[in-house]
């Protein structure tokens, strides 16, 4: 079955500390994208990685980073520098970056402070 | 500032009758507008993609677009208590990022 897989589901992270969110796809789809959900915001796109090896901050990059070492693959590391890091993360990819195509969603994680 | 506009409901609807979730956007070259639906504590899921002006139907969904006024609707005839959601209106600007409304909430009431 193709399509995107975030794990984990539930993740809670301590004062002080970096925590990784996971995202595979095997649906061959070049670009990748993180965003944030917050209760009562849009969608607001953390990074995003159009080809293998190449990655371009978002609008809320600040306090997150990422990499793209595989096209499979595009894991989020929330740092300790992001003050408030308790929202829903959704992982999603499409075909092409530079193309009209849908993106599609992984089941997202969702992150709470200790 | 690209924006993105929908009605934050909720949306009321008799079971059976037709729902109509509007949006609206700035970007006058806005190029693709997709609609996902999100049901509560879920990921948004694709339900429809439109490109050129008119209608586009897949089932019971019907997304309309109309570039000259800036507004692309989904309607949703027959509605279902299982279509009670919130739906994402994204618009692809000319600049290739997607921008995101935040969402109209719809209760289909049986």
């Amino acid at each position: 079955d193709g399509g995107i897989t975030q794990s984990p589901k539930y993740l809670f992270r301590k004062e002080g500390q970096n925590v990784t969110l996971s995202c595979e796809q095997n649906l061959n789809h070049d670009a990748m994208y993180w965003y944030r959900q917050d209760p009562g915001q849009g969608l607001r796109l953390i990074y995003y990685s159009q080809i293998v090896n190449d990655f371009q901050k978002g609008d809320i990059a600040e306090g997150y980073s990422v990499s793209r070492e595989k096209k499979e693959s595009f894991p989020l590391t929330v740092t300790s520098a992001q003050k408030n890091p308790t929202a829903f993360y959704l992982c999603a990819s499409s075909s092409s970056g530079d193309s009209n195509q849908p993106q599609h969603f992984g089941d997202g994680t969702r992150l709470s402070i200790l | 500032q690209k924006e993105v506009e929908q009605n934050s409901g909720p949306l009321s609807v008799p079971e059976g009758a037709i729902a109509s979730l509007n949006c609206t956007y700035s970007d006058r070259g806005s190029q693709s507008f997709f609609w996902y639906r999100q049901y509560s504590g879920k990921s948004p899921e694709l339900i429809m993609f439109i490109y050129s002006n008119g209608d586009k139907e897949d089932g019971r969904f019907t997304a309309q677009l109309n570039k000259a006024s800036q507004y692309v609707s989904l309607l949703i005839r027959d509605s279902q208590p299982s279509d009670s959601a919130t739906y994402l209106c994204a618009v692809r600007g000319n600049n290739r990022k997607l921008i995101w409304g935040l969402g109209t909430s719809l209760a289909v009431n049986p």
